[in-house]
């Protein structure tokens, strides 16, 4: 099975600062079609997860451009430009390249 | 508005069964991969079992194999989790998904909570 870790575990941050969050595999997520299947959700509290980030850097539909994804075989960051309040929550990163399918442990966002 | 809408949970002895069931509207559902993903009571996310769009792959996470079982009818645009032998370790909020490429969810149901206690 591929383990995802996620640091920081949780992540105390002032309104405006920028955030980071890094997700390492333990194998690489370089799919044949030369994507890599890392994703990025963020669970709002009492809420679904939501898809942020898909196939490393590709922002869904609707997710402000404050938020970005970067990386490539095993290393990944989720970056946040200038957080808001209405960004926390917590955030997972995903893997699909191959079932099971996994999740890193979760980073929760806080507000200072 | 897309929707998932996910029913079935409840409380049940361990041993004992459950269906769960997830409505799909306002997309197509059968050019979609679907997935059950558990969320254990203030725990993180873990993925349970995958279907094909048409029904002819079926995945499931190791804990689950041989108890679960995935299927989908594409004419009610619905997907189904046949849980048996329930443990309780399997209390969670079960919820349904899509994905259109197996690369990433896009889109999540609310969930509905099986509670398995004596």
């Amino acid at each position: 099975d591929i383990v995802m870790t996620q640091s920081p575990l949780s992540l105390p941050v002032t309104p405006g600062e920028p955030a980071s969050i890094s997700c390492r595999s333990s194998q690489s997520l370089l799919h044949s079609n030369q994507y890599h299947f890392l994703s990025w959700y963020l669970q709002k509290p009492g809420q679904s997860p939501q898809l942020l980030i898909y196939l490393g850097s590709y922002r869904a539909s609707g997710v402000p451009d404050r938020f970005s994804g970067s990386g490539s075989g095993t290393d990944f960051t989720l970056k946040i430009s200038r957080v808001e309040a209405e960004d926390v929550g917590v955030y997972y990163c995903m893997q699909a390249l191959q079932t099971p399918i996994t999740f890193g442990q979760g980073t929760r966002l806080e507000i200072k | 508005e897309e929707q998932l809408v996910e029913s079935g949970g409840g409380l049940v002895q361990p041993g004992g069964s459950l269906r769960l069931s997830c409505a799909a509207s306002e997309f197509i559902f059968s050019h979609y991969w679907m997935s059950w993903v558990r969320q254990a009571p203030g725990k993180g996310l873990e993925w349970v079992a995958m279907i094909r769009e048409d029904g002819s792959e079926k995945y499931y996470v190791d804990s689950v194999k041989g108890r679960f079982t995935i299927s989908r009818d594409n004419a009610k645009n619905s997907l189904y989790l046949q849980m048996n032998s329930l443990r309780a370790e399997d209390t969670a909020l079960y919820y349904c998904t899509r994905s259109a490429s197996r690369a990433a969810y896009d889109f999540w149901g609310q969930g509905t909570l099986v509670t398995v206690s004596s």
